[in-house]
């Protein structure tokens, strides 16, 4: 069974910083493309970051430069550096699968349940 | 960058055939999927490729695209069908991937 558990969130105070883990299990991260995606409170979905499958990534503009998505291939287990955090960064963040699609644009099958972060003095 | 637009809300009556949109520039050349989320849960993938349903999903649930805009259809409405709903894309011309405003269903 195919299972993400995300964990490290937490308040943070502005210009802070913070790392996120999902723990997956059921699957390989290294064979799979890999994201994480937030949601603030009340608001929608915003996409933040993917790890492709080769190592290749890719940032959302409003983290890019501050945030870096990494794994680690022996725990099975992707991550989120995330520094100089704003009050806008406060979010439930979800790690998710990446399903690669036939039209070459790719869709989210596994979700983990999301870990909050507040970022506020 | 890469806009999706859906209408806020949608209102149905049980049994009922509920319509979600979502608009974006030749949005028929892309993927879409469509995500149903409700109250304090993860988002789960409910139409991929368009049109394609992931194991499990009812098969109320439909998708269609073509044009700027593409379409959820949820046939035969149930109250447990009242959630927030996304579409998503991937741009291409940015790597970037790009979840829709939501749509609020609403089964009366």
């Amino acid at each position: 069974e195919v299972q993400l558990v995300e964990s490290g969130g937490g308040l943070v105070q502005p210009g802070g910083s913070l790392r996120l883990s999902c723990a997956a299990s059921g699957f390989t991260v290294t064979s799979n493309y890999m994201s994480w995606v937030r949601q603030a409170p009340g608001k929608g979905l915003e996409w933040v970051s993917i790890l492709y499958s080769g190592g290749s990534t890719y940032y959302a503009d409003s983290v890019k430069g501050r945030f870096t998505i990494s794994r680690d291939n022996s725990k099975n287990t992707l991550y989120l550096q995330m520094n100089s955090l704003r009050a806008e960064d406060t979010a439930v963040y979800y790690c998710a699968r990446a399903r690669p699609s036939s039209g070459g644009g790719d869709s989210f099958d596994y979700w983990g349940q999301g870990t909050l972060v507040t970022v506020s003095s | 960058s890469y806009v999706l637009t859906q209408p806020p809300s949608v209102s149905v009556a049980p049994g009922k055939t509920a319509r979600i949109t979502c608009g974006g520039n030749n949005i028929g050349s892309k993927s879409v999927h469509w995500y149903q989320q409700k109250p304090g849960q993860a988002p789960v993938l409910v139409v991929y490729d368009d049109s394609d349903r992931p194991s499990g999903i009812p098969e109320r649930f439909s998708g269609s695209n073509s044009g700027n805009t593409a379409t959820l259809t949820i046939s035969r409405v149930e109250a447990g069908d009242e959630a927030d709903y996304y579409c998503q894309v991937w741009d291409s011309s940015s790597d970037h991937y790009v979840f829709g405003t939501g749509t609020k269903v609403t089964v009366l």
